[in-house]
């Protein structure tokens, strides 16, 4: 079983659709978490960090429960540029431990 | 110019050649990672670097060995290549002081081996 495991998609949404990604972790001693955005063919880069109150950047809202080990990322009124793969990445030991990516694709 | 600068940007090597990837930053940071990133698994933690006279195994570091020969220079060997080390290669760093431990990657190293 993978420390990180997230659901790989496709997720194929209109524009201004709302979008939901989860994520679950098996090591209860992780520390802090991420979600990262990779666009095709590049490297990935920090989106957000995720803590237990849950926290928004805009359009972008991430949750966390510790209890269940599990992370979300909530975005509204989604846009063409959304378009990539969405990184669940979980910080245990000083490492960052990265799950497989949902990919996201925006229709028109 | 990159902050996180990866050299080759692609390579095709064969079976059994040393292979080398160089990372550089300006970033100034003291932590450098080495990642591969396979379809399906998703990145993978080879090596990092916590400082010059650090080195520490990841996830997959069989095949693999490194080299930190400046805070700025973290470099990647594939001592005798083999075709499914087949892979992008991704070099990363981070600020020691940065509590949020976010991970600066290179635009990475497309590696074949035939």
């Amino acid at each position: 079983r993978k420390e990180v495991e997230q659901d790989p998609g496709p997720f194929n949404v209109p524009e201004g659709a709302t979008v939901a990604f989860n994520c679950t972790y098996s090591n209860s001693a992780s520390q802090s978490f991420f979600w990262y955005r990779q666009d095709c063919r590049k490297e990935p880069k920090l989106l957000m960090s995720v803590y237990s109150s849950g926290n928004e950047d805009g359009r972008f809202t991430a949750q966390l429960n510790r209890a269940s080990q599990y992370i979300s990322l909530l975005i509204r009124d989604s846009k063409l540029s959304d378009s990539a793969t969405y990184l669940c990445v979980v910080n245990r030991a000083n490492k960052l431990i990265f799950g497989t990516g949902t990919l996201l694709a925006v229709q028109p | 110019d990159a902050d996180v600068t990866q050299t080759p940007r692609n390579r095709i090597t064969k079976t059994g050649k040393r292979i080398m990837l160089e990372c550089s930053q300006t970033k100034g940071h003291d932590r450098m990672y080495w990642y591969r990133q396979d379809p399906g698994l998703g990145l993978r933690l080879i090596y990092y670097s916590f400082d010059v006279k650090d080195i520490n195994k990841g996830e997959i570091s069989d095949g693999y060995s490194v080299s930190r020969q400046a805070q700025a220079k973290f470099s990647l060997s594939l001592e005798s290549a083999i075709p499914n080390q087949t892979a992008l290669y991704f070099c990363a760093t981070s600020d020691l002081t940065d509590r949020e431990g976010e991970l600066f990657f290179g635009e990475g190293s497309r590696l074949t081996v035939l």
